[in-house]
């Protein structure tokens, strides 16, 4: 049973560039989550969707990020214009619906030049 | 969901067992205990969960007192691989407004010696 998927592992993108990262949940689980970990700090939520919803933004930052989980397809988490303050790891997690165990992808980390 | 207390950082000699504390006095009766660990540069990864009762799994074993205002995470013979941050999470379950997401506090760092 293949674990929640992300990719790219790395991206290395310019000033002002946008990042795209893309997240395949477990299978049979429809709720995923985003978290972001700068580095040398700790693990902060980000957001958090089901099938074409969002359902907690609360972590995201007001400007330039996007998340979304369409019908069909991974969760994409998108940074516009990125600055070099969006280096980090990015984390994508996934749980059943009914049922209250995340688990974690290996991250994606973005390096901004 | 309510706070947790983790001692910062701990040691433990490897072959030993590894009991790491998790105060959460304010915890309500509906709350899990969670407790995954993340290992330098990997993504998070799940433990053991529990509400009242001691839980066992082939990684650890999770120790709940009977008033529920702390817990303690026993791995029973630590490996050099062990060597990571460990993060007790009080939990709400889905539903009723909840939306089961995991609030990370600093976690304990446990250092696995030879």
């Amino acid at each position: 049973n293949a674990g929640v998927m992300q990719n790219p592992r790395h991206l290395v993108r310019r000033r002002g560039q946008e990042a795209r990262l893309r997240c395949s949940p477990m299978k049979g689980h429809s709720h995923v989550y985003w978290y972001r970990q700068l580095p040398e700090e700790g693990l902060k939520f980000m957001v958090y969707l089901q099938k074409e919803n969002i359902i907690d933004e609360s972590g995201m930052p007001k400007e330039r990020f996007s998340a979304e989980f369409p019908k069909e397809g991974p969760s994409i988490l998108r940074i516009q214009q990125v600055v070099r303050g969006d280096s980090a790891a990015y984390f994508c997690a996934s749980s059943r619906e009914e049922g209250n165990t995340i688990y974690f992808g290996e991250g994606s980390w973005l390096t901004v030049v | 969901d309510a706070k947790t207390t983790q001692p910062p950082s701990m040691d433990c000699a490897e072959g030993r067992a590894a009991n790491l504390p998790c105060n959460h006095s304010t915890i309500s009766g509906n709350e899990y205990v969670y407790w995954y660990r993340q290992i330098h540069s990997q993504g998070p990864q799940y433990i053991i969960h529990g509400l009242k009762n001691n839980e066992t799994n082939e990684m650890a074993s999770l120790i709940i007192t009977e008033d529920r205002k702390s817990s303690t995470l026993i791995l029973p013979h630590a490996t050099l691989r062990d060597t990571a941050v460990y993060y007790c999470i009080a939990l709400s379950p889905h539903g009723s407004g909840n939306t089961g997401k995991l609030i990370f506090g600093q976690g304990t760092t446990l250092q696995v010696k030879p």
